[in-house]
């Protein structure tokens, strides 16, 4: 079983709609992250979240908000989705190994198109 | 805001070939990673590096932190066709801190 999923894995949707993507993890990691990937520009941070009581806004925040529903699950949500916010969405995790939290596990992706 | 420069942006090989990718900031990283992304999946990590002048393998891969911790590198020795995919690298400042991910570079390999 995968440890960290993703869901829905595709979408379309039209402009205005409100969109809710899901990440569970299975590894007990206390930190959860949303990206996002465009071509030619890599992952950028949405939001990420270093347990149930922190969030914290990434690089690219606006027109995003996420919800730290138990340590295991994080979800982002597009309140009015809008066509530029079509992209790969990943969510990551990460958890103390030995004394690092450096190294970040990502889910399979969703991949969202806007009308 | 902060930016990694990857280099190249795309590779087409042949198979056997030996592939040379880096990553370059204009800050100082404390830590480089490097993914690996198949067509339908998520980054999946290759190599990490704690330690300026570091090299570390895994398997046909190396990967080093610079001296200067400004940059890393990334080798593959005698690709194969499923080397196939975008390599990243990703750079962090402070343990446990946000990655700062490079554009990738998209690898090809013709049999």
């Amino acid at each position: 079983d995968a440890d960290v999923t993703q869901t829905p894995r595709n979408r379309i949707t039209k402009t205005g709609k409100r969109i809710m993507l899901e990440c569970s993890q299975t590894k007990g990691h206390d930190r959860m992250y949303w990206y996002r990937q465009d071509p030619g520009l890599g992952l950028r941070l949405i939001y990420y979240s270093f347990d149930v009581k922190d969030i914290n806004k990434g690089e690219i925040s606006d027109g995003y908000s996420v919800s730290r529903q138990a340590q295991a699950k994080f979800s982002l949500s597009l309140e009015s989705a809008i066509p530029n916010q079509t992209a790969l969405y990943f969510c990551a995790t990460s958890g103390q190994t030995s004394t690092r939290y450096n190294e970040q596990f990502f889910g399979p992706g969703t991949r969202l198109t806007v009308l | 805001g902060q930016q990694l420069n990857q280099s190249p942006q795309s590779m087409f090989i042949q198979e056997g070939e030996d592939v040379s990718m880096n990553c370059t900031s204009s800050s100082i990283f404390n830590t480089w990673l490097w993914y690996k992304q198949e067509p339908g999946e998520g980054p999946v990590l290759l190599i990490a590096l704690y330690k300026a002048g570091e090299l570390t393998s895994n398997g046909r891969l190396t990967a080093q932190f610079g001296i200067t911790r400004k940059d890393s590198f990334l080798n593959i020795s005698a690709s194969i066709p499923s080397d196939v995919g975008i390599y990243f690298c990703a750079g962090q400042r402070n343990q446990g801190g946000k990655l700062i991910f490079g554009q990738g570079t998209e690898l090809s390999v013709k049999p």
